[in-house]
C-alpha cells in the first residue's frame, strides 16, 4: 500500500530553522514529482513547492512566499523527500503535507497525513 | 498568479440532494483542474483530475466538468460521509493555486 509519512514538525522561534522529512513506502519515489502543501490553522490549502524527478534533473519550483527561505531536496535511495525551512516567520505556522504526483503527469494523487510546524516566541 | 474562485463558500443540503460546487479560474487553464475533499483534522483526499476524471477508488457519486475558466464538482446524491470541505486546484502554471474551499454540511 502506498504511504507518505511526514516528520520533523515542532515549535520553533521566529528566525529559526526546521527540516521536515517525508518518507515514502509502497512505491519508488524516484519516478515521481513531489510537492509540499501547507495549511495554516483554520485556513485553506497553500502550495509550497515541488521537486521534479531524476529524469528532469531534480529541478524545483517554489511559492513566492517561501522562495529563498525554503529548500526542497530528495534522496531517492532512501525513498525520502525533505523541506529545509530557514528564517521562519509566524505566518509559516501550518500543517505541512507531502504530496505525490502521478508519474509523467502534473497532478497530485497521494497525500501524507501532515506534520505541524508552529513558529512562535 | 492564476486565481481560483470557488462558490459557494459553504452550503447545507439534505441527504440525497444533488450538490454543485463551482470554481472559476482567472484565466484559461484548459482542463488542468483537480478537486480534493478534506474532512476535519484529516489530510485532503484526491477526487478528480483533468477536470472530469475520477481518481482510482473514488465513487462515481462524484463527477466533474468544465474547461477553460469554469469548472464544477457535482455530488450526485449527497451522503452523510460527504460532509467535508472541497477544494479546486489548477496545475497548469506555477505557482499552483487552490480555491478557497467550499464547506458542505448535511441538514
Amino acid at each position: 500500500e502506498v504511504h507518505l509519512v511526514e516528520s520533523g514538525g515542532g515549535l520553533v522561534q521566529p528566525g529559526g530553522s526546521l527540516r521536515l522529512s517525508c518518507a515514502a513506502s509502497g512505491f519508488s519515489l524516484s519516478d515521481h514529482y513531489m510537492d509540499w502543501v501547507r495549511q495554516a490553522p483554520g485556513k485553506g490549502l497553500e502550495w509550497v513547492g515541488r521537486t521534479r524527478n531524476k529524469a528532469n534533473s531534480y529541478t524545483t519550483e517554489y511559492a513566492a512566499s517561501v522562495k529563498g527561505r525554503f529548500t526542497i531536496s530528495r534522496d531517492d535511495s532512501k525513498n525520502s523527500m525533505y523541506l529545509q525551512m530557514k528564517s521562519l516567520k509566524t505566518e509559516d505556522t501550518a500543517v505541512y503535507f507531502c504530496v505525490r504526483n502521478v508519474v509523467d503527469q502534473y497532478y497530485m494523487d497521494v497525500w501524507g497525513k501532515g506534520t505541524t510546524v508552529t513558529v512562535s516566541s | 498568479d492564476i486565481q481560483m474562485t470557488q462558490s459557494p463558500s459553504s452550503l447545507s443540503a439534505s441527504v440525497g440532494d444533488r450538490v454543485t460546487i463551482t470554481c472559476r479560474a482567472s484565466q484559461g487553464i484548459s482542463n488542468s483542474v483537480a478537486w480534493f475533499q478534506q474532512k476535519p483534522g484529516k489530510a485532503p483526499k484526491s477526487l478528480i483530475y483533468a477536470a472530469s476524471s475520477l481518481q482510482s477508488g473514488v465513487t462515481s457519486n462524484f463527477s466533474g466538468s468544465g474547461s477553460g475558466t469554469d469548472f464544477t464538482l457535482t455530488i450526485n446524491s449527497l451522503q452523510p460521509e460527504d460532509a467535508a470541505t472541497y477544494y479546486c486546484q489548477q496545475y497548469t502554471t506555477f505557482p499552483l493555486t487552490f480555491g478557497g474551499g467550499t464547506k458542505v454540511e448535511i441538514k
